[in-house]
């Protein structure tokens, strides 16, 4: 079955710098890349996907990038807030619906001002 | 006008004892899940419901019971607790169980089995 593997762990990094987030996954036939943000106490929230087909996707301070020769794909955050601050997971399915969505062990991150 | 709730927020209960989870959902969605959050902060499917029907069970203790009485409801039942069910309990909810749908959670159950 998939695997999905998240890193770093735990990332700090002052307001204004840019956060990078790494995911590799096993299985080469998986085409859905979802990145969901947890901040403390509360539900997991999409913020941004990308599907295999694309090799870029951005959305306002925050990309997505995939190689799938590589099979990994990255979380980026540009002009870091306080209010970026939470637990990011990355996810990785062949396109089989939520529930056959892998996790990854998730990346807290803490932007200090 | 909360998309997916769930209740109690908080649980804490002693060994041996038999709790229940509910969870609503008012989006309209087919498709309902519960996820387990363990310490780690790891997120793991437990199972997952389309239209009422059971259509995933991942290796979960049959202690673990879930019911759905209609598409809009999933509770969860755990009999006979035991520490390590101690975890975030987190029901969730899209909008069909096919395709890149994105899925909606509830606010989690925080359950401590002492």
């Amino acid at each position: 079955g998939e695997n999905v593997e998240q890193h770093p762990s735990t990332l700090s990094v002052q307001e204004g710098d840019s956060a990078v987030i790494k995911c590799t996954y096993s299985d080469s036939a998986s085409n859905y890349f979802p990145w969901y943000k947890q901040e403390l106490g509360k539900r997991p929230q999409l913020i941004i996907d990308i599907r295999s087909n694309v090799g870029e996707k951005k959305d306002q301070r925050i990309a997505v990038t995939l190689n799938k020769t590589a099979k990994h794909f990255s979380l980026h955050i540009t002009e870091t807030q306080p209010e970026d601050s939470a637990v990011y997971f990355c996810a990785a399915s062949r396109d089989l619906g939520f529930q056959k969505l892998v996790f990854g062990t998730g990346t807290r991150l803490l932007v200090s001002p | 006008d909360t998309a997916v709730s769930q209740t109690p927020k908080y649980l804490v209960t002693q060994m041996g004892n038999d709790k229940s989870i509910k969870c609503e959902q008012n989006l309209g969605h087919d498709t309902m899940y519960w996820y387990k959050q363990d310490s780690k902060k790891f997120l793991k499917i437990m199972f997952s419901y389309n239209n009422k029907e059971l259509i995933i069970n991942e290796t979960v203790p049959n202690r673990f019971s879930p019911k759905s009485p209609d598409k809009a409801h999933l509770n969860l039942h755990i009999n006979s607790l035991e520490l390590g069910d101690s975890a975030v309990y987190f029901c969730a909810s899209s909008r069909t169980w096919t395709g890149p749908v994105e899925a909606f959670f509830g606010q989690g159950t925080r359950l401590t089995v002492v």
